[in-house]
Parts: C-alpha cells; sequence; structure tokens
C-alpha cells in the first residue's frame, strides 16, 4: 500500500457542486500539506496543517477548505467548484526524517 | 517573500546530451533546496535535496545540483542524459521563520529526450 493515498484519482464534477478529496497516510507524520498544480505554476500550497488542531492557510485558501479527522486523513473541500479549480491535487506528508512523501494526486475538472 | 524561478520551461535534448537545469530562489536566509522529478502520469520523486555541508549534492540517476548561495542558485546537472529522463522537473525551497515546512515550488522545466 502507498505510503500517502488520494482518493479519487480522476474526477469530472459540475460548476456549483460541493467534492471532497481525501488524502489518507501511514506514515506516522503530524504535518500534511495540499498543493495545486497548474501548466507552467508549479505546486502551489492551498492548506496545511500541523496536528488536527492546527490548520493554517497556504497562499491560495480561496474557495478551499480542510478537515484533519485524525492524525492519518486530511481532506481538502471545494464548497462550490468552479472551472478554474481544474487542476492536479496533491496531498504531501512530511516527516522529521524522511522528508516529504507526495501522494499519486487527483485529477480534478470541473465543467 | 520567498519564490523560486527556473528559467528553462521546456528543453529538448538528444540522448547522450549534458542537462543543466536553472533554478535560482529569493531568500537570504538559511534554506533547504530540493529537486523533484515528475514523470508522465506519476506523483513527485524527490531527486535530491541540500540541507547543509558539501554544495554539491549527488541525488538518484545520476543526477546532481551545485548550491551556490553568492548566486542564490541551485542548478541540477547530469551528464548524459537517456531517453527514460523524460518528464517535469521542479526546484523547491524550504526555509524562512516559522519551520512551517512550507515548499515553496519552481514552475517547473519540461525535459524531452529524444532517442
Amino acid at each position: 500500500d502507498a505510503d500517502v493515498t488520494q482518493t479519487p484519482r480522476n474526477r469530472i464534477t459540475k460548476t456549483g457542486k460541493r467534492i471532497m478529496l481525501e488524502c489518507s497516510q501511514t506514515k506516522g507524520h503530524d504535518r500534511m500539506y495540499w498543493y495545486r498544480q497548474d501548466p507552467g505554476l508549479g505546486l502551489r500550497l492551498i492548506y496545511y496543517s500541523f496536528d488536527v488542531k492546527d490548520i493554517n492557510k497556504g497562499e491560495i485558501s480561496d474557495g478551499y477548505s480542510v478537515s484533519r479527522q485524525a492524525q492519518a486523513k486530511f481532506s481538502l473541500s471545494l464548497e462550490s467548484a468552479i472551472p478554474n479549480q481544474t487542476a492536479l491535487y496533491f496531498c504531501a506528508t512530511l516527516g522529521p526524517f524522511e522528508g516529504y512523501t507526495f501522494g499519486s494526486g487527483t485529477r480534478l475538472t470541473v465543467v | 517573500a520567498q519564490s523560486v524561478s527556473q528559467h528553462n520551461h521546456h528543453v529538448i535534448l538528444s540522448e547522450a546530451a549534458s542537462l543543466e537545469l536553472g533554478c535560482n530562489y529569493s531568500y537570504g536566509g538559511t534554506v533547504n533546496l530540493f529537486w523533484y522529478v515528475q514523470y508522465p502520469g506519476q506523483h513527485l520523486q524527490l531527486l535530491l535535496k541540500y540541507f547543509s555541508g558539501d554544495p554539491l549534492v549527488k541525488g538518484i540517476k545520476g543526477f546532481e545540483a551545485e548550491f551556490i548561495k553568492s548566486k542564490f542558485s541551485f542548478n541540477l546537472r547530469k551528464p548524459s542524459v537517456q531517453w527514460s529522463d523524460t518528464a517535469e522537473y521542479f526546484c523547491a525551497v524550504n526555509g524562512g521563520s516559522g519551520n512551517t515546512g512550507k515548499l515553496i515550488f519552481g514552475q517547473g522545466t519540461t525535459l524531452q529526450v529524444k532517442p
């Protein structure tokens, strides 16, 4: 099993719909991050969390919310999806010794 | 604010050619530097990282990078590329106060290696 698992792998949704992207990890890391990747822009940080009670906004948090349900789970929600949220989304964990571990990504298309 | 700039957006090379991808960052304090690779349809994988010590860092698959503090640069090199190196490459920086662990990524460089 992958250390960082993202579901779904691909999703097409309609404008205005609410959607949740899920991330779970077996690394035992406290720190978790959500990034989005757009062509020509690299990866940009949406939200990050140090533990279940510590949630922080990244550089592009507008239109997104997160939930840290447990140390192992960190979900990203789009309350009302819009087409410019079409992107590849990555979850990552950070450990004190291993560094960052990225999930396989969720490709989201908003039509 | 920190930023990372990758100068080459799209590079096309023939097999066995040498590769150098530029990366510059804008932060004057202590930084940790990374190069990641993303093969088509896959997630990011760490190629190499620099935290401290020898500024010439060797990574996986024959890649290396040199940290030049005076130039705020961390360029990636490989003496002889292979077709399997076709991928997107990202430079990233982690630094600043608070030790948040946030990574700031460059825009990415797409490398296409022709057989």
